[in-house]
Order: C-alpha cells, then structure tokens, then sequence
C-alpha cells in the first residue's frame, strides 16, 4: 500500500478482555516500530522489529502486552486482559533500511484503543 | 539510556512571530536527529531531520541545527502561520536504530 495502515482505527473493549492491533507497512520496509500515545503525553516506545526479529522489546510495560511479525511485513499487538490504563492510542511506524542505517520513519494513523 | 527533553508548552504566539522550541538529548555515539509535527487529526509525519554535527535540517521555512557541543537540536521558525498550529516532536535513532521522542510540544498560533 502507500502508506502504513493500521487496523482497526478505534477499538471499544471491555476491562479484561483481550485485543490485537494490526499493522501492515509500507511494502519493503524491514524496520517496523510500535509505539504508544496516551492522552497529553509523548511517544512511548513499546517495540522494534527488524524483519521477523525484535532486538528491542525493552518497552513493552508488562508480560500482557506481546507482539510478532510474520513475512517480514504484518505485525501484530497483542494485549491480553485489558485494563483501563492500557487506553491510548498505539502508532506503528515502519521504514527502510539502508547501509544498516534506518532512513525516514513514516507513520500510521493510530489506532485509538479504549477499555471500558 | 538515551532521551530527548524538550521544551514544555503549549507555546501561544501570535500569526508572524518568531518561533522557538528546545530540545536537548542524551545519548551514546552520534545519533540521528529529526523534528515529526502532528497536525491535528493527522498522523506523525518527518519535518525535517540532521544526521551529524553541525548539519541543518529545514523543511516549510522550519530549521534545526546539530548541535555536538550542546547536545541540542533547537527547532525554529521566523515567521508563524496558523496553519503551524500543531504538536511538534524531537527525537533520535539511537545505536541499534531505535527511535526515542521527547514529549512534545504543543504550538498554537492566533491570527
């Protein structure tokens, strides 16, 4: 595709149930990121793919939240048991690598994710 | 670990002043440095960017130096529109190419 997309755009969950977060790249970028957005803050680094690979998955807040990439493209967030403070806005963000240097970032539009 | 600080807003001016918002970062090696903007009800999207010492990024009349001596990548802007209302995010790719943002900053421009 064009750009990287993300699925769903909003996700309405009740507490304790479990969500995935789908992201597909832009098609040939091997670097994919996932971060979060939480309401007035920055950007929070959850983790980094790198083809199928995740070398840093050092963000990730807590053994609920897992997250895989297949064929070097899709990925997947996983959230098990949601809680409340697990509501924000999780960005995927995937680039190409060059020289063993990532070059620019391009980033999804979210997905808003609200546990009730 | 490596982090960006930056400049707390909202910052308010009004249409046509000068524009400056702080970033300061920490880190091992010499990172890459980029300024993302997201305007409201969009995506992040790259501004501009400085992969060394002393460059200039510059995109849409918005600058940024690297600055190795200050550990700074100060973002600037001489003269404002409306339309630069925003959140404006520093940050770095650090070794192993992480990207690392700072909290952003909140731009609202008056006319």
């Amino acid at each position: 595709g064009a750009g990287v997309s993300q699925s769903p755009s909003n996700k309405v969950t009740e507490k304790g149930k479990d969500v995935e977060l789908r992201c597909d790249p832009i098609s040939g970028h091997t670097a994919l990121y996932w971060y979060r957005q939480s309401l007035g803050q920055g950007l929070e680094f959850l983790i980094y793919f790198q083809g199928n690979s995740a070398p840093d998955k050092s963000g990730l807040p807590s053994d609920r939240f897992s997250a895989e990439r297949t064929g070097g493209s899709v990925s997947t967030l996983t959230i098990q048991r949601t809680q409340q403070e697990d509501s924000a806005v999780y960005l995927c963000a995937s680039s190409l690598v060059s020289g063993g240097t990532n070059t620019e970032a391009f980033f999804g539009q979210g997905t808003r994710l609200t546990v009730v | 670990g490596d982090s960006v600080t930056q400049m707390e807003g909202p910052v308010t001016l009004s249409e046509e002043a000068f524009l400056t918002i702080n970033c300061t970062y920490t880190a091992t090696g010499y990172p890459s440095l980029f300024w993302y903007v997201q305007y409201p009800g969009e995506g992040l999207q790259l501004l501009l960017k400085a992969t060394k010492a002393d460059d200039k990024g510059s995109n849409k009349g918005f600058e940024a130096t690297y600055r190795k001596e200050t550990t700074s990548f100060h973002l600037e802007k001489g003269s404002v529109q409306v339309s630069d209302s925003a959140v404006y995010f520093c940050a770095l790719r650090s070794y192993g190419n992480k990207l690392v943002f700072g909290a952003g900053t909140i731009l609202r421009v008056k006319s």
